[in-house]
């Protein structure tokens, strides 16, 4: 299966915009690149997904490289309650396609 | 919509014992699963379902069974508690369709001793 990267960590200040980073250079023509976040003692919840488009949505946007080896969380002002875990996930088109192959993803601290 | 609820938050088991983790969902999703997540880290598959009368195994399934009996209901059991099953139990559950959005349950935080 294909694998992401991502930082450990990273910090924003309030209001501020945040680009959170995710490799994946084996990603296959099919894989869909989903985001999920989990705040503090709750269960995951989906942020965003995307196949090749840039895609906006009322949380967030992702925008996807051109080559699609590399994508980018985009939340356009941080607030408090977006400190979360990010976990950026490839999903199979086909087979295991339900399925969510969880790495540590990255915590985002956002400072007041 | 409830959305996925689980029950208990909190249980306490001694090694040896065993429970039933519950989890329910109403919105009519095929696909359910149950997820494990161990301090530190990302979320690992147990068992997943795409419909009732329909489980699979996922990645850490030995140790737990699961069963699906109707649409709604989804329940986890530890047959034989061991410490190696602390951790926090995450139950989801998705239409079975593109894009498979995942909704998750708020939890359950099990312990061992």
């Amino acid at each position: 299966d294909a694998k992401t990267t991502q930082p450990n960590s990273m910090e924003s200040n309030e209001e501020e915009p945040v680009h959170l980073p995710c490799n994946h250079s084996t990603i296959s023509g099919t894989d869909y690149i989903h985001w999920y976040r989990q705040l503090p003692s709750q269960g995951p919840e989906y942020v965003i997904h995307g196949l090749t488009s840039n895609v906006n949505n009322r949380m967030a946007s992702l925008a996807i490289a051109e080559d699609r080896k590399s994508s980018t969380l985009i939340l356009h002002r941080a607030t408090l309650r977006d400190a979360a875990v990010y976990y950026c996930i490839l999903r199979r088109s086909s087979g295991s396609a339900r399925q969510l192959t969880f790495g540590s993803g990255t915590q985002l601290t956002v400072l007041p | 919509n409830a959305g996925v609820t689980q029950t208990p938050k909190f249980q306490v088991l001694k090694t040896g014992q065993s429970m039933t983790l519950q989890c329910a969902q109403d919105m009519n999703h095929e696909y359910m699963s149950w997820y494990r997540q161990d301090p530190g880290m990302g979320l690992r598959l147990i068992h997943y379902s795409v419909g009732a009368g329909i489980t699979d195994q996922g990645e850490v399934p030995n140790g737990y069974n699961v069963s699906r009996s109707t649409t709604e209901d989804f329940p986890l059991r530890l047959l034989s508690a061991a410490p190696s099953q602390t951790s926090v139990y995450f139950c989801a559950s998705s239409y079975d369709r593109a894009p498979y959005e995942q909704y998750f349950g708020p939890g359950t935080r099990l312990t061992v001793t």
